[in-house]
């Protein structure tokens, strides 16, 4: 299996900062690394699929960047509803693994 | 606006069959557009990819689960269901339906809320 490691396991930060989440993938998935946001007793939300595109609806303080294995995942300015778990995903190969997710907290 | 709700038992005794189903809202699942998945997460953990099933009927499971689990679809209902056999306490997590975009390199674009089990007897 491709395994995913995201860093920092947790991070702490305030509302209007620049907040970046990495994920290393152990092999090449090419560009089929998505990012999806976690909060407390809800869905799971899409933000974004193929490394840097935005699904539908996102904000565009969401972005993604690739880098040979290394994918960021980028919030420009931290807003109150941002703080929530963030979790990588490859889909190139089944099955499709998950990075152990990153917590973003309030300072 | 596509919408999923899963269903189930909540507590399943240990070694029985556990039975999960999603109904699908605002979305035909009979779309060669989409792969429709299950996702769980165990407490306190990541997120576990179980697998999926296109309307095709091809389906593609994660090994780890030893061919215990067995997607379908049932189009008069619009909704899809996942089987997983012979289950145990490791099998106790929070499970999620989701679909996924066959042309946005097979990411999920939404998930439904998701369902307890618990597994114990």
């Amino acid at each position: 299996d491709i395994q995913l490691t995201q860093s920092p396991s947790s991070l702490s930060a305030s509302v209007g900062d620049r907040v970046t989440i990495t994920c290393r993938t152990s092999q090449s998935v090419n560009n089929y690394l998505n990012w999806y946001q976690h909060r407390p007793g809800e869905a799971p939300k899409s933000l974004i699929f193929a490394s840097s595109s935005l699904h539908s609806g996102v904000p565009s303080r969401f972005s993604g960047t690739r880098s040979g294995t290394d994918f960021t995942l980028t919030i420009s300015s931290l807003q109150p509803e941002d703080f929530a778990t963030y979790f990588c995903q490859q889909s190139y190969r089944t099955p499709h693994t998950f990075g152990q997710g990153t917590k973003v907290e309030i300072k | 606006q596509v919408q999923l709700q899963e269903s189930g038992p909540g507590l399943v005794k240990p070694s029985q069959t556990l039975s999960l189903t999603c109904t699908v809202s605002g979305a035909s699942i009979a779309s060669n557009n989409f792969y429709w998945s299950w996702i769980r997460q165990h407490p306190g953990r990541g997120l576990d990819w179980i697998g999926y099933m296109s309307y095709s009927g091809s389906t593609f499971y994660n090994p780890s689960l030893r061919s215990r689990a067995t997607m379908s679809l049932d189009t008069s209902k619009n909704r899809f269901s996942l089987t997983l056999t012979s289950v145990t306490a490791a099998d106790s997590a929070m499970y999620y339906c989701a679909r996924v975009g066959i042309f946005t390199t097979s990411s999920v674009d939404y998930w439904g809320q998701g369902t307890l089990v618990t597994v114990s007897s």
